[in-house]
């Protein structure tokens, strides 16, 4: 079946450094990717849609400027967290819709980011 | 404007019980889709069904059954005969139809975490 992976699983950084993280579609292509993010013990809270060829589509309250996004390839997305901070540690999980027969979302096993 | 409830934010039950998590949701679309997913401690989501707006027949598959009815929009999800594994946090979420910026987007409720004990 369809697989996305995601690089890191774990990162640990200090404040003020920046961290790019990975998303990959293994086996199918992904014109779209979503991004969330699930602080402890919380539901999981869309970010912004990642689009192949074009720029990125932010949900309200989430800054653009802090959170890059970069949609290189129809098997990539990268997430890079600037000039992060402690706020900014969460679990951040992407995901790719596999449009056709099945129709189904998958999703990432996710990147646990702490910062120090 | 889509939104997600589980009223549940918790359950604790003892193995072998029956136990069945609630989902309530809205949307203005007439076309959709509900899906339930579990997260274990691992973080990992993990899909379980996907239920689209004009199939109300509930489903069952295995000691996991279903119930859809638009009529009181909710999507509620029970185990059978629950067993230690079962334990984690279960996530129902709502998509819109295909067509349009939405597409693919999925709205989350809150979660469910379901403990069961030995």
């Amino acid at each position: 079946g369809a697989v996305v992976s995601q690089h890191p699983s774990r990162v640990i950084c200090k404040s003020g450094t920046s961290v790019k993280i990975e998303c990959r579609s293994l086996d199918f292509q992904a014109t779209t990717m979503f991004w969330y993010r699930q602080f402890p013990k919380q539901s999981l809270m869309l970010m912004a849609t990642s689009n192949e060829g074009s720029k990125a589509t932010y949900e309200q309250g989430v800054e653009k400027d802090k959170f890059l996004i970069n949609h290189a390839s129809l098997t990539l997305s990268t997430l890079t967290v600037t000039s992060a901070h402690p706020e900014d540690s969460s679990f951040y999980i992407c995901s790719a819709p596999l449009v056709g027969s099945t129709d189904t979302q998958y999703f990432g096993p996710g990147t646990r980011l702490t910062v120090l | 404007a889509q939104k997600v409830t589980q009223a549940q934010t918790e359950i604790s039950v003892v193995e072998k019980e029956d136990v069945t998590l609630d989902c309530v949701y809205e949307t203005r679309d007439t076309t959709y889709y509900l899906f339930w997913y579990k997260q274990p401690p691992s973080g990992e989501l993990v899909f379980l069904i996907r239920r689209n707006s004009f199939d109300e027949q509930n489903e069952i598959s295995g000691r996991y059954s279903w119930n859809f009815q638009k009529s009181t929009s909710s999507f509620n999800f029970t185990i059978t005969a629950s067993q230690v594994v079962d334990s984690a946090v279960y996530f129902c979420a709502l998509r819109r139809g295909a067509g349009g910026t939405s597409y693919g987007k999925l709205t989350f409720g809150q979660g469910t975490i379901l403990t069961v004990h030995p």
